[in-house]
Formats: C-alpha cells, structure tokens, sequence
C-alpha cells in the first residue's frame, strides 16, 4: 500500500487566498484526521472523520477553515480566505478499528507544508 | 486538564550511547500512551504504544517504554542509538472526555546524534 497520501506536499499562497488541502487514506481505513503543526502550538487535532462523516470538529481554528470528505477514498481540508497565522505543516492520518479509537494506529501522510505570505 | 511535558526540547547523544527522552502527562482517566518519530520532512510514526498490560512496553527500531503510574511518566528508551535515530520524538495520549476523542500530543524532543 502506498500509505497516505497528501497534495501538494507544498504551497505557498497570499493572504486572502484559498488554499485547498487533499489527502488520499489508506484504503480500507475507516477514520481519517487531520492534523496542524506549527512551532508555536505543536501538533493539534483538527477535526476527525469516521466512515466519512465528521465526528469532532472542535479542533478547527476559526469559520474559514472547513474540512469534507465525500468518499472513503479523499478528503479536503479548506481555508478561505488564508491568512500568514495559518502557515504550518498540515498532516493527514487514517486508521483502521481493529479495536478502540484509542489503541489502533495511525498512520500519517508526509504533511503539506503551507506558507501564507 | 489534560497534558503532555517533554522536558527536553533537544537531546545530544553519541552514536552507540544509551538513550532516554522523557515524557510526563497529565490525565484524569487511564491514559492510552504513544510515542512517535518524526524524520525531516517525514510525517509521524508510531514507535510504540501503552493501553494496559505489561508497563514495559517494546517497539519498533529497538525502542522501549515503561509506563509508571505513580510518577505520570512514559519515558522512551533505547540502550545503543544509530546515527538513523536522528529525529524529532512525540509523546502522546488519547483519551475520551466529554468532548470526544482527543490526542494530545508533546511539544517533541529533538535528538541529535554525533559520530
């Protein structure tokens, strides 16, 4: 399996913009979460999905991030407009429930590095 | 309220030296623990993982962890490091509260390796 797979793995875009994240899950993974780092506030949960239904978006940081998954096999998450505080490193994870939401693995994609000028 | 301490922000070890990265946390409930690596430009993987059981817990690439109760600690180990080993570590737990599920993650330990 090729594992999760995340475009761009890079972006740079201006303030305002709207910036558009994917991620491809491992197939047969049935949560997919996507996650934020950044130097200042470390690594933070977003928002998660199950069988492609958002469970908790407490995570999102403001309205203009937004976040879907319209089928097992992609989701998006979405910033408009972007702004310079939004710069980091947004990962991708997927796992499978072999036996609790707290004990299967995650697996992560290699991030999309997002810079906001 | 729930938290994750890694005290070290950057580690410096020499190749073949024993190693261990600290994580301490704070949780009300029984902790589900984790610790991750992170190459350069990588995403995180899982080393190894703690829910019950033994509280010595053996990973992958040759790490360990020992979960102590009583002092809210879950410290990494490995006994010989590879300049491969070279990374950033993450301590984690999960947990479910009132607001679902949550995965709080270290603000990581940077480990450098000298020849």
């Amino acid at each position: 399996d090729a594992g999760v797979i995340q475009s761009p793995r890079h972006e740079v875009t201006e303030m305002g913009q709207e910036v558009t994240l994917r991620c491809k899950p491992i197939s047969g993974h049935d949560y997919l979460f996507w996650y934020r780092q950044t130097m200042m506030r470390g690594l933070e949960l977003l928002i998660y999905f199950n069988n492609n239904v958002p469970i908790d978006d407490s995570g999102m940081p403001e309205d203009r991030f937004s976040a879907k998954m319209p089928n097992a096999s992609f989701s998006t998450l979405k910033i408009q407009p972007s702004e310079p505080r939004d710069s980091a490193v947004y990962f991708c994870a997927s796992s499978f429930r072999i036996r609790t939401l707290l004990t299967d693995t995650q697996y992560f994609g290699p991030g999309t590095r997002l810079t906001v000028l | 309220a729930q938290s994750v301490t890694q005290p070290d922000i950057h580690i410096t070890v020499s190749e073949g030296a024993s190693l261990e990265l600290r994580c301490n946390y704070s949780y009300g409930a029984t902790p589900y623990l984790f610790w991750y690596v992170q190459s350069p430009g990588q995403g995180l993987q899982l080393l190894l993982k703690y829910f019950s059981g033994d509280t010595l817990v053996q990973g992958i690439k040759g790490f360990e962890a020992e979960f102590k109760r009583s002092q809210s600690s879950f410290n990494l180990r490995k006994p010989s490091v590879h300049w491969s080993d070279a990374a950033e570590y993450f301590c984690a737990v999960a947990g479910l509260n009132t607001g679902g599920f949550k995965t709080i993650f270290g603000a990581g330990t940077r480990l450098f390796v000298k020849a």
